[in-house]
């Protein structure tokens, strides 16, 4: 089975503060991907990254950064953090771009206060 | 750009009830299509695909078929159980696109 981890289930930072999301896949996927989930509004696709130090923005990358050293890991970076910012974020990978199955990762809560 | 809508929740079902939660899209192209769902405190699991017109997606009871002349994506399970309760999406992806459009989401609560 794939697993995809996050580094924490659940996450409290304050307002300016640098946060580090970290994704890990187990199957050699070629494309990772940074969503976040609100109610009312679904999942809305931050960035992506088709390959190692490769990255692609989606919908809604402003404050948001990534980055992808090794094929297996991609981590989500809000350089300050802020209130706006508190919501489900949820790691998901997959084998080819396209319309190939995208597996999820647990999902990590983040609370800005 | 490409769209999906599906029916509002909460829906409310007793145990054994039959289920419909409709999705509707519009997209350039030919998609495919998927349920994800999400159980309480959990990430989403993919629940089933169809990857062209007419093909039908089925996993634990569950189904939906890709309608392409009224472009929906209809999910169905004849009797639902209390474990079912969870948040269902549906969702599409086109040609070599990445990005999967989601619906909003409808939270289904099963009682007995």
């Amino acid at each position: 089975d794939v697993k995809v981890t996050q580094s924490s289930r659940y996450l409290v930072k304050r307002t300016g503060e640098k946060v580090f999301l970290e994704c890990v896949q187990d199957m050699d996927h070629e494309n990772m991907f940074w969503y976040r989930q609100d109610p009312g509004l679904g999942l809305r696709l931050i960035y992506f990254s088709y390959d190692v130090k490769m990255k692609e923005k989606g919908d809604i990358p402003e404050g948001y950064s990534v980055s992808r050293e090794k094929k297996e890991r991609f981590s989500l970076i809000l350089e300050s953090a802020s209130t706006n910012q508190t919501s489900m974020y949820l790691c998901a990978s997959s084998w080819v771009r396209g319309t190939d199955t995208q597996y999820f990762g647990p999902g990590t809560r983040l609370t800005v206060l | 750009g490409d769209s999906v809508t599906q029916m509002e929740g909460p829906v409310t079902l007793s145990e054994e009830a039959f289920l419909t939660i409709n999705c509707t899209y519009t997209a350039t192209g030919y998609p495919s299509l998927f349920w994800y769902v999400q159980y309480p405190g959990e990430g989403l699991q993919l629940l089933l695909k169809a990857t062209k017109a007419d093909d039908k997606g089925s996993n634990k009871g569950f189904e939906a078929t890709y309608r392409k002349e009224t472009t929906s994506f209809h999910l169905e399970k004849g009797s639902v159980q209390v474990s079912d309760s969870a948040v269902y999406f549906c969702a599409l992806i086109t040609g070599t696109a990445s990005k999967l459009t989601f619906g909003t989401g409808t939270r289904l609560q099963v009682t007995l």
